[in-house]
């Protein structure tokens, strides 16, 4: 079985582009997270989606937007891209809630310029 | 102020010999606490998953202690390998919001031949 996937790998934008992101969760699984991950720090929340309905949002700024769609798979579109935001964006599915093992992707690089 | 803090930063160790990873946390009360590994540039691995009533947990050459009174909790990797060498990542779910999932910011592990 595939795990979870993400596309594409990396990605270099300019400053003030918007960016879409895409992730498919393991087969079975209903539940997908997105994490962003600057380098040489831990994960942090942005969203989680289950069952296509928002379950949690992070501390991050309006810019930020997800959605899940009837197969699972997400999407997270991030607008006005800032330097800042360069970042492995990092999405995890799991069977149900967050009490599941979440299972990672390997990422997409984004470099923003 | 960091919910979940790891010690050392970054640790390097011969191979074969054993080390332990600290994980002091605030999160209280939580669903859950996980070590991960994290390979670079790749999406993290789940490793341990130990609930709030759990002491330990082992996988392979991997052991997680939880202390739920001092909030602290550890990974013993014994007789390490080349392929240990990683970062790290001690989570915790708090109960209040399961879905916002708290990540510490890793130790950096290299094992030297």
């Amino acid at each position: 079985d595939a795990g979870v996937t993400q596309s594409p790998t990396h990605l270099i934008k300019t400053r003030g582009q918007q960016v879409t992101l895409r992730c498919s969760p393991i087969s079975g699984h209903k539940s997908v997270s997105w994490y962003q991950q600057v380098l040489g720090q831990g994960p942090q929340f942005i969203f989680q989606y289950y069952e296509k309905e928002e379950r949690g949002r992070g501390n991050f700024p309006d810019r930020f937007s997800a959605r899940q769609f009837p197969n699972y798979s997400s999407e997270l579109n991030v607008n006005a891209l800032l330097l800042g935001d360069s970042a492995l964006y990092l999405c995890a599915s799991a069977w149900t809630g967050s009490t599941d093992t979440q299972y990672f992707g390997p990422g997409t690089r984004l470099t923003v310029l | 102020k960091n919910q979940v803090e790891q010690s050392p930063q970054s640790l390097i160790i011969l191979e074969g010999k054993n080390c332990t990873l600290q994980c002091n946390y605030t999160v209280s009360p939580f669903s859950n606490l996980r070590w991960y590994k994290q390979d670079t540039g790749r999406g993290p691995v789940s490793l341990t998953i130990m609930t709030f009533s759990e002491n330990t947990k082992s996988n392979g050459r991997y052991t997680a202690t939880l202390d739920a009174d001092t909030k602290q909790s550890s990974l013993h990797i014994t007789a390490s390998q080349l392929s240990d060498s990683a970062s790290y990542i001690c989570v915790v779910s708090p109960y209040s919001s399961a879905s916002k999932i708290i990540f510490g910011s890793g130790t950096r592990l290299s094992i030297r031949p």
